[in-house]
């Protein structure tokens, strides 16, 4: 089934102790973004790639970085984890607007825990 | 005001209760309503996926959306436990390739 994996499923990093997170996706989609899920909230975008061009949220931190190798392929880098960057982490896929039924599609998600 | 609201629950039911979901949004150029369901600890499935106001129906769900009133609904009939999820309310400008806003979700719990 065509779909969006993300790895690994469940992240534990130290403080301050680079981390990545991957997603690929088999739906052929341009476009791809990352958002971070803290507990009840809404998920928060912070970035998105339109083929090869980033995208990045005005109040995404610096600390956060990300990198597009080729079409099926994301990774979410976080440089220096802090404590309050302890969250799901997910990935989405879309088409570029082509009609009214598309949308975004969700990866299973990566919780990442900050020790 | 938040651009989207969305009460958080948790809404607690029986087994084959109706239950009502609902969202208030500000944004008058939303034309895209999407509900997703995200179970504990997963990531958000794609329920229902409407474009302007009226009703769409999949099986036991029923979208609506009043855009006069800038509201949006999701029922579900003869709720399952296995509809116990977290039920996230999203919109957007245009289909596809476009930010989408969430509401925080609202905690949905059947009891057998």
């Amino acid at each position: 089934d065509a779909m969006v994996i993300q790895n690994p499923r469940y992240q534990v990093t130290q403080f301050g102790k680079p981390v990545t997170l991957s997603c690929s996706q088999t739906l052929n989609h341009n476009v791809m973004y990352w958002y971070q899920q803290k507990s009840s909230q809404a998920p928060k975008l912070l970035f998105h790639y339109y083929d090869k061009d980033f995208n990045n949220e005005a109040d995404t931190p610096d600390n956060f970085q990300s990198r597009r190798p080729n079409t099926s392929f994301c990774f979410l880098d976080i440089r220096s984890p802090g404590l309050g960057d302890a969250a799901m982490y997910l990935c989405a896929t879309s088409r570029v607007r082509t009609g009214p039924t598309d949308t975004q599609y969700f990866g299973p998600g990566t919780r990442l825990t900050v020790l | 005001q938040k651009e989207v609201e969305q009460d958080p629950g948790p809404l607690s039911v029986p087994e084959g209760a109706i239950v009502s979901l609902n969202c208030t949004y500000s944004n008058s150029a939303f034309q895209y309503f999407m509900w997703y369901r995200q179970y504990s600890r997963k990531g958000p499935e794609l329920l229902m996926y409407t474009y302007s106001s009226g009703n769409k129906e999949d099986g036991r769900f029923t979208a609506q959306v009043d855009k006069s009133s800038k509201y949006i609904s999701l029922f579900i009939r003869d709720s399952q436990p296995s509809d116990s999820a977290t039920y996230l309310c999203a919109m957007s400008l245009n289909s596809g390739y476009s930010t989408l806003t969430f509401g925080k979700g609202t905690m949905l719990l059947v009891s057998p």
